[in-house]
């Protein structure tokens, strides 16, 4: 049984550049998570899906930010025109339909933006 | 809304002794409520959580947390600690089920732990 995966583990972009960054959640974990976590805080929601719908997203998700889920597995996260405040780890987590209320999460994208 | 608060940014100990990490929350709803460790440039895995039923819960590693609903605390505590313990710990609450706020976690800004030698 593997965990939740992320790709790419490390990014390192220039101020204006697109990412876009993956995660690939348990298997059949119908509940997918995305938070940021900045140096010295706890990571904070950004949004989530359960299968392929979009059910929340936080303010801190800025219209640069989106997410996908087209076929309710793995999950992209997309930025534009990144920012030097958007320099964070970027978190990934799944939860199962028999137990929504435990996530496990994922290693993490360490985005850096020069 | 609910909010976390670690009480201790840092925590310094030695090798056997004991340690609590103290946490308290805010919520105006049902709570549920979580323990995460996070080893250097890794994710986060799950200690403990408290759902219902007993307010002393057992967790992995031989951490265990107590729930005290009036006072809204939920402390971490391990009897013997070990230098792999080393870490940063995080609180965390959402909703329970049946609100919306259920499956969101809001964490508190963690407790770097470091056992000494």
């Amino acid at each position: 049984d593997t965990g939740v995966s992320q790709d790419p583990r490390h990014k390192i972009t220039k101020r204006g550049q697109n990412v876009t960054f993956r995660c690939d959640p348990i298997s059949e974990h119908n509940r997918l998570y995305w938070y940021r976590q900045t140096l010295g805080q706890g990571p904070e929601f950004l949004t989530y899906f359960q299968n392929e719908a979009q059910l929340e997203k936080s303010r801190l998700l800025s219209d640069r930010f989106s997410a996908e889920r087209p076929k309710g597995s793995f999950s992209t996260l997309e930025i534009q025109r990144t920012e030097q405040g958007d320099s964070a780890m970027y978190l990934c987590a799944s939860s199962p339909l028999w137990s929504q209320e435990t996530q496990y999460f994922g290693p993490g994208t360490r985005l850096l933006v020069l | 809304a609910q909010s976390v608060t670690q009480l201790d940014s840092q925590v310094p100990v030695f090798e056997e002794a004991p340690v609590e990490l103290r946490c308290n929350y805010s919520s105006s709803v049902s709570v549920y409520l979580f323990w995460y460790v996070q080893y250097p440039n890794q994710g986060l895995q799950l200690l403990l959580k408290y759902l219902s039923g007993s307010t002393l819960v057992k967790g992995i590693n031989g951490f265990e947390a107590e729930f005290n609903k009036s006072q809204t605390s939920f402390h971490l505590r391990k009897p013997s600690v070990h230098i792999s313990d080393t870490a940063e710990y995080f609180c965390a609450v959402s909703g329970a089920a049946g609100g919306t706020s259920y499956g969101k976690l809001t964490f508190g800004q963690g407790t770097i732990l470091t056992v000494h030698p």
